[in-house]
């Protein structure tokens, strides 16, 4: 089935740790996003990449890394730095001519 | 900067009821409009879309028409169901070069609406 991956679905880390959610998508589009979402305040972009071995920074990128090696894979580190961390994660792609955007099933990040 | 509004809710309907559901937004330049829905505990799935001025976006018996004098997008249903029960979000686009003719769009959204019908 073609779609995007996210892994893994829930995730605890422990303060001061870094820990990397997956993103992989099988749909051969060429850009791809990071969004995080809070209750009450919708999503936020924290980096999207229109292609391999470049990325941008989104609204909300201090205290995330990310890569973009290859084609169908956009890893997000969240870093120790990265003040309030517990938050639902979404990864989404889109074609390069496209305007719509798709969205993998969201990875649960909690700090304990 | 670029903006979108949508009704607070908590919103909860009895089934068969008419639903709307309120967005309003603030952009530069001509964006396209969406309203994605979120099942529990799911990712974000497009429910509809229009991309210029007096385009109606429809499906599963979900319609919005953009309306640009009013700057507007209102999700409305005529009859809803319990399966309809889900999170609601309204966002705009704008190319990364700040226009919605090309790809690549960086996705403003508003703050969801829960809609929750009863039985």
């Amino acid at each position: 089935d073609g779609g995007i991956t996210q892994s893994p679905k829930y995730l605890f880390r422990k303060e001061g740790q870094n820990v990397t959610l997956s993103c992989e998508q099988n749909l051969n589009h060429d850009a791809m996003y990071w969004y995080r979402q809070d209750p009450g305040q919708g999503l936020r972009l924290i980096y999207y990449s229109q292609i391999v071995n470049d990325f941008q920074k989104g609204d909300i990128a201090e205290g995330y890394s990310v890569s973009r090696e290859k084609k169908e894979s956009f890893p997000l580190t969240v870093t120790s730095a990265q003040k309030n961390p517990t938050a639902f994660y979404l990864c989404a792609s889109s074609i390069e001519q496209g305007n719509t955007i798709y969205f993998g099933e969201g990875s649960w990040l909690t700090v304990v | 900067g670029n903006s979108v509004t949508q009704m607070e809710g908590p919103v909860t309907l009895s089934e068969e009821a008419f639903l709307t559901i309120n967005c309003t937004y603030t952009a530069t330049g001509y964006p396209s409009l969406f309203w994605y829905v979120q099942y529990p505990g799911e990712g974000l799935q497009l429910l509809l879309k229009a991309t210029k001025a007096d385009d109606k976006g429809s499906n599963k018996g979900f319609e919005a028409t953009y309306r640009k004098e009013t700057t507007s997008f209102h999700l409305e249903k005529g009859s809803v169901q319990v399966s309809d029960s889900a999170v609601y979000f309204c966002a705009l686009s704008l190319g990364f070069g700040g226009s919605s003719n090309f790809g690549n769009e960086k996705l403003t959204f508003g703050t969801g609406t829960r809609l929750t019908i009863i039985p």
